[in-house]
């Protein structure tokens, strides 16, 4: 069963607008959330991350949510850009195992 | 360039025979760890090391695969006697130990094709 969910495949944006990527977890253990991305024939690339003792993280044009209560993060990215194009992968670690779980990811393609 | 390394590249290999990988980490990061990447799936965790010790084994690391990291600095992942299910894109990251930072930062991978 799968305890870090991205229901989105893929998701299309028009430049300069807001991109929005979902991720919802099963297991309330999970403490420590991180979004990467991850270009063709190359490893993910770390983004942003946040504890769950937040509920927010800032860093530049990104924006990590967290909401515990509904074990649900978002990423949002504004404004959106063409090398923003890649797929996005959200990740948890937690309950004394430091093996990051990672989600199936979600292709953003953003449209000029 | 200070970023993890991963050689080979790509890896071709007939079934039954061995593989070995091999993973340079960000030379201050004292965990090491091994994932597998599948096509339209994220990164499997298999194992990590803290220096030279590895602390943890996913389910998914069979018996066939043995990984070590001898001197706590480079590591290799070798895989005995492939199959054609061992097809994956095998990643390396690095960290530094929690309370430092839990950010693990990616290799390139090592893409094996086993025919």
């Amino acid at each position: 069963d799968q305890q870090v969910k991205q229901n989105s495949p893929s998701l299309s944006v028009q430049e300069g607008r807001i991109s929005i990527l979902n991720c919802d977890y099963t297991n309330s253990m999970f403490d420590y959330f991180l979004w990467y991305k991850k270009y063709p024939a190359e490893g993910p690339t770390f983004l942003i991350s946040i504890s769950s003792i937040k509920d927010k993280n800032e860093d530049g044009r990104f924006t990590v949510f967290l909401n515990k209560s509904a074990k649900h993060l978002s990423l949002h990215i504004v404004p959106s850009q063409p090398g923003d194009s890649a797929v996005y992968f959200c990740a948890a670690s937690g309950e004394g195992a430091d093996g990051l779980t990672f989600g199936k990811g979600t292709h953003l393609i953003i449209q000029p | 360039d200070t970023g993890v390394s991963q050689n080979p590249r790509h890896k071709i290999t007939k079934r039954g025979q061995n593989v070995t990988f091999r993973c340079d980490p960000i030379s201050e990061h004292n965990r090491l760890y091994w994932y597998r990447q599948t096509l339209g799936q994220g990164p499997e965790f298999l194992t990590y090391f803290q220096n030279e010790a590895q602390l943890e084994k996913s389910r998914l690391l069979s018996d066939r695969f043995s990984a070590e990291r001898p001197k706590g600095s480079f590591s290799t992942l070798e895989i005995q006697r492939t199959e054609q299910g061992d097809s994956a894109m095998y990643l390396c990251a690095s960290s530094l130990a929690p309370g430092q930072g839990y950010e693990q930062y990616f290799g390139p991978g090592t893409r094996l094709t086993v025919t």
